[in-house]
């Protein structure tokens, strides 16, 4: 089945404890980017990433970075996570051909007390 | 900078009932998406939307795309619980860009 696993789905941590959420897509695509979802801001992209080795800031890069050393893992790292990181994260695909859609993960809920 | 503004933002209706959800721009888009985003889930891909004036129809929702090809709504008839959710259109990345525009999202509520 074609699909982007996140995980965990859930995690609770403490300021400044870093923490890396898993991104794996199946689909050999080329494109993978990261997204917070937050209420009253919609998703906001914090990184993409266009093939391996090649990544770039989104809108709110800010206390995230990313790595792309194979093409189906795009695993997103938080090295000293605050509070104001506590959001809805969701990873996303794509074959960045025209009028493709971006297949989403099932989210990673994080709160950093 | 391209932005992509829906409204209403929240809609809580009965089962039955008739709505409509809209996304606009003042950026032309080459085609614009429309996903369904269930609680607890990622957002799915409904549909997309390519030529100006095109209606496309998926069981009871029908989208249209604006003839100038800068807005995009959502029509649902006889609403069912089922359609609960966050509805969000989205315009793919412009050339020399990789980054899809999203709208600000329409949280529909279904109640029976």
């Amino acid at each position: 089945e074609a699909q982007v696993t996140q995980n965990p789905r859930y995690l609770i941590t403490v300021t400044g404890k870093k923490l890396t959420v898993t991104c794996s897509q199946n689909m050999n695509h080329e494109y993978m980017s990261w997204y917070r979802q937050d209420p009253g801001l919609g998703l906001r992209q914090i990184y993409y990433s266009m093939n391996v080795e090649v990544t770039d800031k989104g809108d709110v890069p800010e206390g995230y970075k990313v790595s792309r050393k194979e093409k189906r893992n795009f695993p997103l790292i938080l090295e000293s996570p605050s509070p104001n990181q506590t959001s809805l994260y969701f990873c996303a695909s794509s074959l960045m051909r025209e009028q493709t859609p971006l297949h989403f993960g099932n989210g990673t809920r994080l709160t950093v007390t | 900078t391209q932005l992509l503004e829906q409204s209403p933002q929240f809609l809580s209706i009965q089962e039955g009932e008739n709505l409509t959800v809209y996304c606009n721009s003042s950026s032309v888009f080459s085609s614009l998406q429309w996903y369904r985003q269930e609680p607890g889930e990622g957002p799915v891909l409904l549909v997309t939307v390519v030529t100006g004036g095109e209606v496309k129809k998926l069981k009871r929702l029908t989208f249209q795309f604006g003839d100038a090809r800068k807005d995009s709504s959502l029509h649902i008839t006889a609403a069912q619980t089922g359609d609960t959710g966050l509805y969000l259109c989205a315009g793919p990345p412009t050339s020399g860009t990789y980054k899809y525009i999203f709208g600000t999202g329409t949280r529909l509520k279904v109640l029976a």
